[in-house]
């Protein structure tokens, strides 16, 4: 039983560009969320969803920031128009039942 | 606003010593807080958790320390041993309808052979 997989790992982007960071919950687990973490901080929630729903956004920006979770695939997180402020590592966590949240690897954006 | 504060930022302990990592928190709507270990390049796993309703939790080397009225929980880890060097994180889960965690900053541990 894979744990969460998240890809890519890394992603470079130049100012301006597109990013879409993918996460595969664990089989079984239909509640995401995404976290953001800068250098030396702590993770900060950015959305939670449920199949084909979101249902929490407060902690994503308003603009250039959306997230899905198709029926069928991963969820994506995507960033329009990248800056160099959203240079982080995003991390995706899954649960079953909102609790128990099992964390994947992370995908490390930099802006250049 | 940050709702849970994390303290010390970061620790250096000998081998066989005792880490203690402190947090505290304003939301009385939390109910479930977890710690989480972190290791470069790699996502926070979790490494123990307590409810308001337990006092203490332990768990191996692990304890939570938990003061409902003060708002107040720690970790401890005994025995400290150079494999425990990482971040290690609390948080705190409120209640329904999300449910997502607030993390603490973080402290970074060393442990010196």
């Amino acid at each position: 039983n894979a744990g969460v997989m998240q890809n890519p790992r890394h992603l470079v982007r130049r100012r301006g560009q597109e990013a879409r960071l993918r996460c595969s919950p664990m089989k079984g687990h239909s509640h995401v969320y995404w976290y953001r973490q800068l250098p030396e901080e702590g993770l900060k929630f950015m959305v939670y969803l449920q199949k084909e729903n979101i249902i929490d956004e407060s902690g994503m920006p308003k603009e250039r920031f959306s997230a899905e979770f198709p029926k069928e695939g991963p969820s994506i997180l995507r960033i329009q128009q990248v800056v160099r402020g959203d240079s982080a590592a995003y991390f995706c966590a899954s649960s079953p039942d909102r609790s128990g949240y099992t964390f994947g690897s992370g995908t490390r954006l930099t802006v250049v | 606003q940050q709702q849970v504060k994390q303290s010390p930022q970061s620790l250096i302990v000998q081998k066989g010593g005792i880490s203690i990592i402190n947090c505290a928190y304003e939301n009385t709507a939390f109910d479930y807080f977890p710690w989480y270990q972190q290791f470069p390049g790699k996502g926070p796993a979790l490494l123990i958790a307590i409810r308001p309703d337990v006092s203490e939790k332990k768990e191996g080397r692990f304890t939570i320390s938990f003061n409902k009225s003060a708002k107040q929980f720690s970790l401890h880890i005994m025995d400290s041993q150079p494999g425990d060097s990482a971040t290690y994180f609390c948080a705190a889960v409120q209640r329904a309808p999300a449910r997502q965690l607030t993390f603490g900053s973080g402290t970074q541990l060393t442990v010196l052979p």
